[in-house]
């Protein structure tokens, strides 16, 4: 199994700053890499996938970078519906797997 | 609009079997270009994958769940269940149903999750 670590596991942060998550697979998966933002008590929305290609309606402060065994996603600047927790998610091959999560908290 | 809602019992015995059934609307479960799929995250913790399932039947599990995870697809009623065997506390969750493209594996569409308490 391909195993995925985030980090950190949560940052503190205020409306405006820029926030970069960083998320390592144990092995290389090309750009097999998605990223999803999960609000409290919500279902997890995609908002990247292919490591870089950012979802329809999702806005331009997010973007994702990286290829074979690290990448990140940056928040450019943070605004307060950004405030949740953000999961990395491998595709490149069966089982899926997910990283622990990335809780952006307010400062 | 694709929408998929889960169904099911909120409360399990512990060694019992745990169904859920999700049922998509908007779309067609038979189509050859995605996978139907179970999530859960057990309160407080991150996302795991259970398993995928082709309308053909045709799918994969995932191994940490052993032989205690079948999952089927019902074309006639545009409907997936999941079948959870020898439940324990630690089965406690939220459980989601969503759907993968055959190519991509990225979940785009996700039903709202439906909490199954595993107690006696």
């Amino acid at each position: 199994d391909i195993q995925m670590t985030q980090s950190p596991s949560s940052v503190s942060a205020s409306v405006g700053d820029r926030v970069t998550i960083t998320c390592r697979a144990s092995q290389g998966i090309s750009t097999w890499l998605g990223w999803y933002q999960q609000k409290p008590g919500k279902v997890p929305k995609l908002l990247i996938s292919a490591a870089s290609s950012l979802q329809s309606g999702v806005p331009s402060r997010f973007s994702g970078s990286g290829s074979g065994t690290d990448f990140t996603l940056t928040i450019s600047s943070l605004q307060p519906e950004d405030f949740a927790t953000y999961y990395c998610q491998q595709a490149n091959s069966f089982p899926l797997t997910f990283g622990g999560g990335t809780k952006v908290e307010i400062k | 609009q694709l929408q998929l809602q889960e169904s099911g019992p909120g409360l399990v015995k512990p060694s019992e079997t745990l169904s859920l059934t999700c049922t998509v609307s908007g779309g067609s479960i038979s189509s050859s270009s995605y996978y139907w799929a179970w999530i859960r995250q057990p309160p407080g913790k991150g996302l795991e994958w259970i398993g995928s399932m082709f309308y053909s039947g045709s799918g994969y599990y995932n191994p940490s769940f052993k032989s205690r995870v079948s999952i089927s697809v019902d074309t006639s009623t545009n409907q997936f269940s999941l079948r959870l065997t020898s439940v324990t506390a630690a089965d406690t969750a939220v459980y989601y149903c969503a759907r993968h493209r055959s190519v991509y594996y990225y979940f785009d569409y996700w039903g709202q999750g439906t909490l199954v308490t595993v107690s006696s």
